[in-house]
């Protein structure tokens, strides 16, 4: 079962353009990490964000938490084509970490 | 190695054939985790080590998937009388411990015909 859901399913964007996905979850967490997946590849560990943090910034990404609303956003800050890829949030209620279905994001050049 | 490697890459089986899936995590992670994901869907756990350890496998979807870890490094994904509806890659990560960002392989792409 997956307790993440990312939003949206899709997302097309211009190249120097900001790319915002959000991802609501269903039961309390310790950390809320994000991952990214190109495409025939695995992922690739993004941003790890603690329960008890509310923003965290690692380069051009942001991610805030707010754990009253469960939810997450990612922030990807002028976006380039190589940012193309499927991008998934993992909660961890517990061992195992659990994904979403992910945002596959479009990066137009 | 200086990542999780996988093999083999891509693998074709004529259903209710046996398949054999390898992962070398990297070394000195204790936690070793295998996912399974569908074209289009995020992955979906399967299994979990910790050391050689099986800790969790709720995510296993019949009695014909069964996983190893006899030495606590190497790890094998064994698919028995394989279906159609398991073709889909097969992706494994470590992490040195529990709660910890995972690495993630390539995965194995698994197609039954």
């Amino acid at each position: 079962s997956q307790q993440g859901e990312e939003d949206p399913q899709a997302l097309s964007i211009q190249e120097g353009e900001n790319a915002t996905m959000n991802c609501s979850y269903k039961t309390s967490i310790n950390n809320l990490q994000w991952y990214r997946q190109n495409s025939g590849r695995g992922l690739v560990h993004l941003i790890l964000i603690r329960s008890n943090e509310r923003e965290k910034h690692s380069g051009r990404l942001r991610v805030t938490l707010d754990t009253s609303k469960k939810s997450s956003s990612l922030l990807i800050t002028a976006s380039r084509a190589a940012d193309t890829a499927s991008y998934f949030c993992a909660t961890d209620p517990n061992t195992p970490l659990v994904f979403g279905k992910g945002t596959r994001l479009s990066v137009i050049a | 190695g200086a990542g999780v490697s996988q093999s083999p890459r891509y693998k074709v089986a004529k259903r209710g054939q046996d398949v054999a899936l390898r992962c070398d995590p990297i070394s000195g992670h204790v936690s070793l985790f295998w996912y399974q994901q569908a074209l289009g869907q995020g992955p979906e756990f399967l299994t979990y080590f910790q050391n050689e350890a099986q800790l969790d496998k709720s995510g296993l979807p019949s009695d014909r998937f069964f996983a190893e870890r006899p030495e606590g490094s190497v790890s094998t994904l064994k698919i028995q009388r394989t279906q159609q509806e398991d073709s889909a890659v097969y992706l494994c990560a470590s992490s040195l411990g529990d709660l910890e960002k995972l690495f993630f392989g390539s995965g194995t792409q698994l197609s039954v015909l």
